[in-house]
């Protein structure tokens, strides 16, 4: 199993490109969150998905979006980059039953 | 938003030193987690907590759930140079986990 998977590792914009960062996962699970990571803050949620077809803000949502492809993948879309997108992201999974949260290695993207 | 307030912000340490840290919020959570992140990586698991009181171990490491369930302690004995990391408590509220600012640990040998 390789648990939750994120593409691309790195990735640099420029201001105004849009871009979908990949997340899956092969657990079954049926909760998928993405966050952002930047220094100082801790992680902050973006937006989740309770189960397959279902999407919800988090935190900071504006500026992107996300959709939920089937029960495997949740993706991130940034429309149009800011510099202040520039974050490390991450995605998660989690079991219907349990509290763990399954980490993705994580995508650094900046905006110039 | 809600933001879980942790202390100390970094820590140095000598190795064998046993390590505290603390999480606190302003509303009530009804679980609390505790994870560690390495350098490039995600975060992990390191324990969780599901009632007021609750005192729980993994190996070194010890974690408590505040009575007043607006805060957690985490406790790390004997420490090791591969403790070295990012320690982070996050409260769970429904669907959503809610994260603290992090520990920035450092063991010197």
């Amino acid at each position: 199993n390789a648990g939750v998977t994120q593409t691309p590792k790195f990735q640099v914009l420029k201001t105004g490109q849009s871009m979908t960062l990949q997340c899956a996962q092969d657990m079954n699970h049926n909760s998928m969150y993405w966050y952002r990571q930047d220094p100082g803050m801790g992680l902050r949620l973006i937006y989740y998905s309770a189960s397959e077809g279902t999407t919800d803000k988090g935190e900071v949502p504006n500026g992107y979006n996300v959709s939920r492809l089937n029960k495997r993948e949740f993706s991130l879309r940034l429309e149009s980059a800011a510099p202040s997108q520039t974050s490390v992201y991450f995605c998660a999974s989690r079991g219907l039953a349990g509290l763990e949260q399954f980490f993705g290695p994580g995508t650094r993207l900046t905006v110039l | 938003g809600q933001q879980l307030n942790q202390s100390p912000q970094s820590m140095f340490i000598q190795e064998g030193e046993d390590v505290s840290m603390n999480c606190t919020s302003s509303s009530i959570f009804n679980t609390w987690l505790w994870y560690k992140q390495e350098p490039g990586e995600g975060p992990v698991l390191l324990i969780a907590l599901y009632k007021a009181g609750e005192l729980t171990s993994n190996g070194r490491l010890t974690a408590q759930f505040g009575i007043t369930r607006k805060d957690s302690f985490l406790n790390i004995s004997a420490s090791i140079p591969s403790d070295v990391g990012i320690y982070f408590c996050a409260g769970l509220r429904g669907n959503q986990f809610y994260f603290g600012t992090g520990t920035s640990l450092t063991v010197i040998p």
